[in-house]
């Protein structure tokens, strides 16, 4: 199974700041890459797939990139609504794995 | 609008069967693989199987082979989780997704499954 590992696991951060989170996986996975964004109580929502492509309707201050094994979420300006924990999965191969999340908070 | 809609979660004791239904619209169902992804309490997501558009092929992840069965009828736009021999283990949310080959970009709200005494 491809394991992947976020860090950090937390972080607090000021509205405007730039934040960023890395998934690293067990094995090479190409760019086969997403990310998620879940807020308490809700389902999660997809921000990136392939690595660093942004779903449509996704606010551009969210970007992704990397291949390989190391892939990194980047929010330019982090505005209170980005309080959420956020995941990267693969879809490189089975099973289909998640990171164990990355909570997001807004000082 | 599209949109999944999953029903079926309960509570249910150790050993016991449950079979969670996914009601799909607003795109073209039978086009589409199909996933559950469940998360136990405060825990984070775990892929749990997928099916294909025409239902030929499915994967599970291992903690759950043998014991669930994933299927489909596109003719009632419906994707279905037959859960047997339920474990407190298996005690989660559980959503249905559209999986678009890039991740999972359509999700239900969810349903409760908890397994218990």
């Amino acid at each position: 199974d491809t394991q992947l590992t976020q860090s950090p696991s937390s972080l607090s951060a000021s509205v405007g700041d730039r934040v960023s989170i890395t998934c690293r996986a067990s094995q090479g996975i190409n760019i086969w890459l997403a990310w998620y964004q879940q807020k308490p109580g809700k389902a999660p929502k997809a921000l990136i797939n392939g690595g660093s492509s942004l779903e449509s309707g996704v606010p551009s201050r969210f970007s992704g990139s990397g291949s390989g094994r190391e892939f990194t979420l980047t929010i330019s300006s982090l505005q209170p609504e980005d309080s959420a924990t956020y995941y990267c999965q693969q879809y490189s191969s089975y099973p289909r794995t998640f990171g164990q999340g990355t909570k997001v908070e807004i000082k | 609008e599209v949109q999944l809609v999953e029903s079926g979660g309960g509570l249910v004791q150790p050993g016991g069967s449950l079979r969670l239904s996914c009601a799909a619209s607003g795109f073209t169902f039978r086009s589409y693989w199909m996933t559950w992804v469940r998360q136990a309490p405060g825990k984070e997501l775990e892929w749990v199987a997928n099916i294909k558009d025409d239902g030929s092929n499915k994967y599970y992840v291992d903690s759950v082979k043998g014991r669930f069965t994933i299927s489909r009828d596109n003719a009632k736009n419906l994707v279905y989780l037959q859960m047997n021999s339920l474990r407190v283990e298996d005690t989660a949310v559980y959503y249905c997704a559209r999986d678009d080959s890039r991740g999972f970009v359509v999700w239900g709200q969810g349903t409760m499954v908890t397994v218990s005494s």
